[in-house]
């Protein structure tokens, strides 16, 4: 059973960069089949699509986040990850990494960053 | 690249059906077959409820069903029940690789 699970810091600092990683298992973030990405959440608010990011490295960005945002892969280590540069408190979320075959069929958990000073 | 157009709310009484609407334009909703909707509980990751429109992933059960007309999608839950309660989500590839998500509309099952 495909399984994500995201890790990184639950607070930052404004204007700061935010850094998620999400850990892949039982499937491979080098399937040709799937793309992998992101997805936040504001609290008490709706989904929002940030990006995603496919075997071959090649990335897909939000057009209203694209000038914050990179995303990456280490095959090696079956992972994926978001960076999000400047962040202000706007940036405040649930942040779900996810699997994307034409719809986003797998999820984790989700990890809540606060973005504070 | 603007959010797809639900409803805040929608209500039903057990038994019944309720239908969600999800409008979008010929750029998204309208242009591609690749509609899908999310079930989201408090505190839970979204689940998958339907995909390409109107497919149900294993598992999903057949209360749960897609249709299109044009630029709206929408979703209809028959019979409702108690645990149908939550927030659901229409998302639409917009082109490009990108992707976008309804403002979600929260059932409640009176």
């Amino acid at each position: 059973q495909l399984q994500l699970q995201e890790s990184g810091p639950g607070l930052v600092k404004p204007s700061e960069t935010l850094s998620l990683t999400c850990t892949v298992s039982g499937g491979s973030v080098s399937s040709r089949n799937y793309y992998w990405g992101w997805i936040r959440q504001p609290p008490g608010k709706g989904l929002e699509w940030i990006g995603s990011i496919d075997y071959s490295g090649s990335t897909y960005y939000s057009p209203s986040l694209k000038s914050r945002v990179t995303m990456s892969m280490d095959t090696s280590k079956n992972q994926f990850s978001l960076r999000l540069r400047s962040v202000t408190v706007a940036d405040t979320a649930v942040y779900y990494c996810e699997r994307l075959e034409l719809q986003f069929d797998y999820w984790g958990q989700g990890t809540l960053v606060t973005v504070s000073s | 690249q603007s959010a797809l157009t639900q409803p805040p709310s929608a209500s039903g009484s057990p038994g019944q059906s309720v239908t969600i609407s999800c409008t979008g334009t010929s750029s998204d909703v309208g242009g591609y077959n690749y509609v899908s909707w999310y079930q989201q509980h408090p505190g839970k990751a979204p689940k998958l409820l339907i995909y390409e429109v109107s497919k149900r992933p294993s598992g999903v059960p057949d209360r749960f069903s897609g249709s299109r007309s044009g630029i709206t999608a929408s979703l209809t839950v028959s019979g409702l029940q108690a645990e149908d309660e939550a927030d659901f989500y229409c998302c639409s590839y917009a082109g490009s690789n990108t992707w976008v998500f309804g403002g979600g509309t929260k059932l409640t099952v009176l």
